[in-house]
């Protein structure tokens, strides 16, 4: 199974920062490589699909790059409406793995 | 708009059988990938099966290993709904459990909308 590592597991911010979360990949998923957003007690909302494109509605702070191994979501202005738990997965080859999840707390 | 709507979940002992069903609208049903994914409490996600537009054939058809040969996915294209039989459950199949649509772009799927979730709690 393809494991995928996300660092840090936690981070806090404050309105404003730009706030990076990393995923790597055990082995190489191309670019086959999303990212979603979970609030305490909803289901997930996916941001990012392919590494780096955005999902329609999502708002345009939110961005997604990298591919082979390592991947980046870069949150360029945090909102409070960002602090949530985010989760990357890949789809490259099943069974499909999600990281352990970023949570992104408010400082 | 698209819905997705779970059903079915609750308190099950270990060893007994629950069928989970997911109620789909605002979309062509018979043209997306269906998938199911699961939370235990205070954990993350773990993928557990999906299955193609159609499943006719065992290849479109794919389970975590932790629940294969338990679970059973399904779908009813005519009734725009899916399934997940779940039999021989254990406690650690506890969890909320997700259904998701697959959406396939780039040569890769992603799970654009996502149903509210049902609990399935297994515990003698």
């Amino acid at each position: 199974d393809i494991q995928m590592t996300q660092s840090p597991s936690s981070l806090s911010a404050s309105v404003g920062d730009r706030v990076t979360i990393t995923c790597r990949a055990s082995q190489s998923i191309r670019s086959y490589l999303n990212w979603y957003q979970q609030k305490p007690g909803k289901a997930p909302k996916l941001l990012i699909y392919t590494a780096s494109s955005l999902q329609s509605g999502v708002p345009s702070r939110f961005s997604g790059s990298g591919s082979g191994t390592d991947f980046t979501l870069t949150i360029s202005s945090l909102q409070p409406d960002d602090f949530a738990t985010y989760y990357c997965q890949q789809s490259y080859t099943t069974p499909w793995t999600f990281g352990q999840g970023t949570k992104v707390e408010f400082k | 708009q698209v819905q997705l709507v779970e059903s079915g979940g609750g308190w099950v002992k270990p060893g007994g059988s629950l069928r989970l069903s997911c109620a789909a609208s605002g979309f062509t049903f018979v043209n997306y990938y269906m998938s199911w994914i699961r939370q235990a409490p205070g954990k993350g996600l773990e993928w557990v099966s999906y299955i193609s537009i159609t499943s006719s054939s065992s290849s479109y058809i794919k389970y975590a290993d932790s629940v294969k040969g338990r679970f059973t996915i399904s779908r009813d294209n005519a009734k725009n709904s899916l399934f997940l039989q779940m039999n021989s459950l254990r406690a650690e199949d506890t969890a909320v459990y997700y259904c998701a649509r697959g959406r396939a772009a780039g040569g890769g799927l992603h799970l654009d909308y996502w149903g509210q979730g049902t609990l399935v709690t297994v515990s003698s």
